[in-house]
């Protein structure tokens, strides 16, 4: 079981946008401003999509944006692509013990 | 540009050893400091390990801490993950991966990953 809680799925049509969230706790994500997301297309490695809940990395289309809430961070995706289906996680630094935890990943689809 | 590949897995018994190696290109590697994450078939990230950029410290995950051991060699631009007394639970994808600023620890809290290589299958089965 993942330490941060994702929908195992979302969906949504070309143009439209979509949230996806990622639920922990006062120790990871909502103790800190370091959450990141992630996106991985089958057989690929992830790619690096956002960091410090809300920046993006150079590279990365503004269509792809963070936000938090107290122990929730989210991952809106705006003018939805046929590129953008993929799975994402979520990632929280943890404190200095359990330093890093991942999100268990939601598979986008593009209706 | 960036390249990270890695080497070296592979189908292992239980209680078994193997040594992943990633060699990294593109950037100065001794700059920065680097992760090792898994993804085991059909499920998530997991988050291994981390050496700092100069090797002076590294930090485990508590489900692979005392069996694995992390280390670089600098004048190589080479990782490497050495691990022993491997599990049925250890068969993963194995991705070495680059934090993203350099000369930071992730006890900053920077623990971010900006570049990923494909990643080398373990396979730990009798």
């Amino acid at each position: 079981q993942s330490a941060l809680t994702q929908p195992r799925s979302v969906s949504g049509s070309p143009g439209q946008s979509v949230t996806i969230s990622c639920t922990g706790t006062s120790s990871d994500v909502g103790g800190y401003n370091y959450v990141s997301w992630y996106q991985q297309h089958p057989g690929k490695a992830p790619k690096f999509m956002i960091y410090d809940v809300n920046k993006r990395p150079s590279g990365v289309p503004d269509r792809f944006s963070g936000s938090k809430s107290g122990n929730t961070a989210s991952l809106t995706i705006s003018g939805l692509q046929a590129e953008d289906e993929a799975d994402y996680y979520c990632c929280s630094y943890a404190g200095s013990y359990t330093l890093v935890v991942f999100g268990g990943g939601t598979k986008l689809t593009v209706l | 540009q960036v390249q990270l590949v890695e080497s070296g897995g592979g189908v292992v018994q239980p209680g078994g050893s193997l040594r992943l190696s990633c060699a990294a290109s593109g950037f100065t590697f001794s700059s920065y400091g680097m992760h090792w994450v898994r993804q085991a078939p059909g499920k998530g990230l997991e988050w291994v390990a981390f050496i700092r950029y100069d090797g002076s410290n590294n930090y485990y995950a508590d489900s692979v801490k005392g069996r694995f051991t992390l280390s670089r060699d600098n004048s190589k631009n080479m990782l490497y993950l050495q691990m022993n007394s491997l599990r049925a639970e250890d068969t993963a994808v194995y991705y070495c991966a680059k934090l993203g600023r350099a000369f930071y620890d992730i006890l900053t809290g920077y623990i971010y990953f900006d570049y990923w290589g494909q990643g080398t299958l373990v396979t730990v089965s009798s």
